[in-house]
């Protein structure tokens, strides 16, 4: 069955520090990759997929298929980053079924 | 177009009772998902539809459960004889199938609280 493994619950950094979000995943293939975001009060929302390989609001994330990792990065935490934050990953070729890890509550302190 | 809308926001019902969630899709989105989140957990998949049929479901879905998509366009999904365990937020999402892997857009989604 698909994993994915986010093993931080909750994450704080203070404003300026970098962050990086953890996420493992398990599918053997070539999946795709995705992380999003809640910001308080309001929806999930997609923040990046690994085939775009784009930076969105200054996070990147890299697949490493060796290490079944797609972490998420940021060199400079601003506080208006704080939020929950999902990895998940669906089979490639279509964006079907999604399996989310269980979410990195992050916290960027002033 | 203001994105996926769910409908109700919150549902509070007692033990045993019927409830019924309505999604309205991006229009131009022609699958959707249904999924359950709890507390502390991230979102698990319930089912999709790709236009109006039902192409998977999970196993998280018991014989309770049901959804439909008449004509492709909203979606509603029932649970019957609710308990106490079907607490949880239920989101919608919907997305375009291009095959590229373009994320969902979600909705709020709807509350369920069963006491």
């Amino acid at each position: 069955a698909q994993r994915v493994t986010q093993p931080e619950k909750l994450l704080s950094v203070f404003k300026g520090a970098p962050v990086e979000l953890k996420c493992n995943y398990s599918y053997s293939g070539s999946p795709e990759l995705f992380w999003y975001v809640q910001y308080s009060r309001q929806r999930l929302q997609l923040l990046l997929r690994h085939i775009s390989r784009e930076s969105i609001k200054g996070f990147t994330a890299d697949l490493n298929k060796g290490e079944t990792s797609f972490h998420l990065k940021k060199p400079f935490a601003q506080e208006e980053d704080s939020a929950m934050y999902y990895c998940a990953q669906s089979p490639s070729g279509s964006a079907r079924q999604l399996t989310f890890g269980s979410g990195t509550q992050l916290t960027v302190l002033p | 177009d203001t994105g996926v809308s769910q409908d109700p926001r919150h549902k509070i019902t007692k033990r045993g009772q019927n409830v019924t969630f309505r999604c309205d899709p991006i229009s131009e989105h022609n699958r959707l998902y249904w999924y359950r989140q709890t507390l502390g957990q991230g979102p698990e998949f319930l089912t999709y539809f790709q236009n109006e049929a039902q192409l998977e479901k999970s196993r998280l879905l018991s014989d309770r459960f049901s959804a439909e998509r008449p004509k492709g366009s909203f979606s509603t999904l029932e649970i019957q004889r609710t308990e106490q365990g079907d607490s949880a937020m239920y989101l919608c999402a919907s997305s375009y199938n291009t095959g590229t892997g373009n994320g969902y857009t979600f909705g709020s989604g709807t509350r369920l609280t069963v006491v």
